[in-house]
């Protein structure tokens, strides 16, 4: 069974810095990966969504990379400001692409 | 806009009273799924449906029931609710199986 990891389990950075959000997968065999962001009482908003086959992706100061073969998703965000502190989250599709596993997030906040 | 919506947003019930909570998307998508979250066991998938007429069980199905009888639609019922359906709900659409995911505002729900 699929079971996804995400490190660390909570995060404070200053304004301004760039940071590293680690994700990792058990099953390599994988169709798809997707981050998202959680806000306190909200629901999930899309991030990014790499392709099985694509080593990254990039939104804005966003940056995803995919090692599938290695279980390993990060997520990069750079110069944070404090309206990026939310919950970040990532989960990944199965082969078949209708299962979709949840990592347990990562809770950034970015102080001013 | 393009959106996912869900009704009620807040629901309190006593044991054993059926409740449907409903979710409606606007994208014409063709997948839909049922998550719910709770504190220290992060987001489960409950039912996903890939069109119409066509559902299947997540990892956490027991207890539920869903139908997807227009594409639009993919209402969650619940006919005998106990205490341990006490969660917060998403719903979820994707245009196709391992697509990006758009979420719904979430259902709080409490069992007394």
């Amino acid at each position: 069974k699929q079971e996804v990891t995400q490190i660390p389990a909570a995060l404070s950075v200053p304004e301004g810095e760039n940071l590293v959000l680690n994700c990792s997968f058990t099953d390599s065999a994988i169709y798809n990966l997707q981050w998202f962001r959680q806000d306190p009482g909200k629901g999930l908003t899309s991030l990014l969504l790499i392709q099985s086959s694509q080593r990254e992706q990039t939104s804005g100061r966003l940056n995803a990379s995919l090692d599938k073969s290695s279980g390993r998703s990060t997520l990069y965000i750079a110069a944070s400001q404090p309206g990026d502190s939310a919950t970040y989250l990532c989960a990944v599709y199965n082969n078949a692409g209708n299962m979709l596993t949840f990592g347990g997030g990562t809770r950034l906040m970015v102080k001013p | 806009e393009a959106q996912v919506t869900q009704n009620p947003r807040y629901l309190i019930t006593v044991t054993g009273k059926k409740l449907t909570v409903t979710c409606s998307q606007n994208m014409n998508h063709e997948y839909m799924s049922w998550y719910r979250q709770d504190p220290g066991l992060g987001l489960r998938q409950i039912y996903y449906s890939m069109n119409v007429e066509v559902t299947d069980k997540g990892d956490v199905p027991e207890g539920y029931k869903v139908s997807r009888k227009e594409k639009r639609n993919f209402p969650l019922i619940l006919e005998s609710p106990s205490p341990n359906q006490t969660s917060l709900y998403f719903c979820a659409s994707s245009s196709a199986g391992g697509g990006e995911q758009y979420f719904g505002p979430g259902t709080r729900l409490t069992v007394t």
